[in-house]
């Protein structure tokens, strides 16, 4: 069955630390999202990729990195986390319905703490 | 600035009555919008989309859109248990590959 997944699930690290996230889609889609959730924020946008070795700045970039290395693959790096980097990060997999997007597939997410 | 308001924040609503949830694009360069719904600590999953102007009906769903005043609206009749969770409103813009999503109006259906 097609799915998004991620890893870690949980994560706890430590002010000035490298943290990476990982996804893997199952989907062939071409498009992936890494997006942050926060209460009172909704789903904000970090990173997104057209395809293998393409990377764009969402809505918030600033303080990570992304990483495209494979049509199936997405990793965002947090190469030096800070407390206003804990959240629930969630990436996601979709592919264009012609010029617009159709629905994207949602990974169970990663809960990550920056002590 | 966010692009997409969503209404209300949260919502109470009784077993077997009707939620009404409202979302609203300040950019006109809207295309087409998106309901996604979450439930607790789960990952948001596609409800609905709507692309053109009228009503979209899935079930107990309902789904308004009137592109002129840039709206959409969820509609649930016969609420359920089940239906309590967070909805979220998304929207895709001209030139645009990205989802954008309001911050969500939280459903709680009471037995």
């Amino acid at each position: 069955e097609a799915a998004v997944t991620q890893s870690p699930r949980n994560k706890v690290a430590v002010t000035g630390g490298k943290v990476t996230l990982s996804c893997n889609q199952t989907n062939n889609h071409n498009n992936m999202y890494w997006y942050r959730q926060d209460t009172g924020h909704g789903l904000r946008l970090i990173h997104y990729s057209y395809g293998a070795g393409s990377t764009e700045k969402g809505d918030i970039p600033d303080g990570y990195k992304a990483s495209r290395p494979s049509q199936e693959n997405f990793s965002l790096i947090l190469e030096l986390a800070t407390p206003s980097q804990t959240s629930v990060y969630f990436c996601a997999s979709g592919v264009d319905w012609g010029a617009n997007y159709a629905e994207q597939f949602f990974g169970p997410g990663t809960r990550l703490t920056v002590l | 600035q966010q692009k997409v308001q969503q209404s209300p924040e949260s919502l109470i609503v009784p077993e077997g009555g009707m939620a009404s949830l409202n979302c609203t694009s300040s950019d006109r360069n809207v295309d087409y919008f998106w309901w996604y719904r979450q439930h607790s600590g789960k990952s948001p999953k596609m409800l609905m989309s709507i692309f053109s102007n009228g009503e979209k009906e899935e079930g107990r769903f309902t789904v308004h859109l009137n592109k002129a005043s840039l709206h959409t609206s969820l509609h649930i009749r016969d609420s359920q248990p089940s239906d309590s969770a967070l909805y979220l409103c998304a929207a895709t813009y001209q030139g645009g590959r990205a989802l954008i999503f309001g911050t969500g109006t939280t459903v709680s259906v009471s037995p």
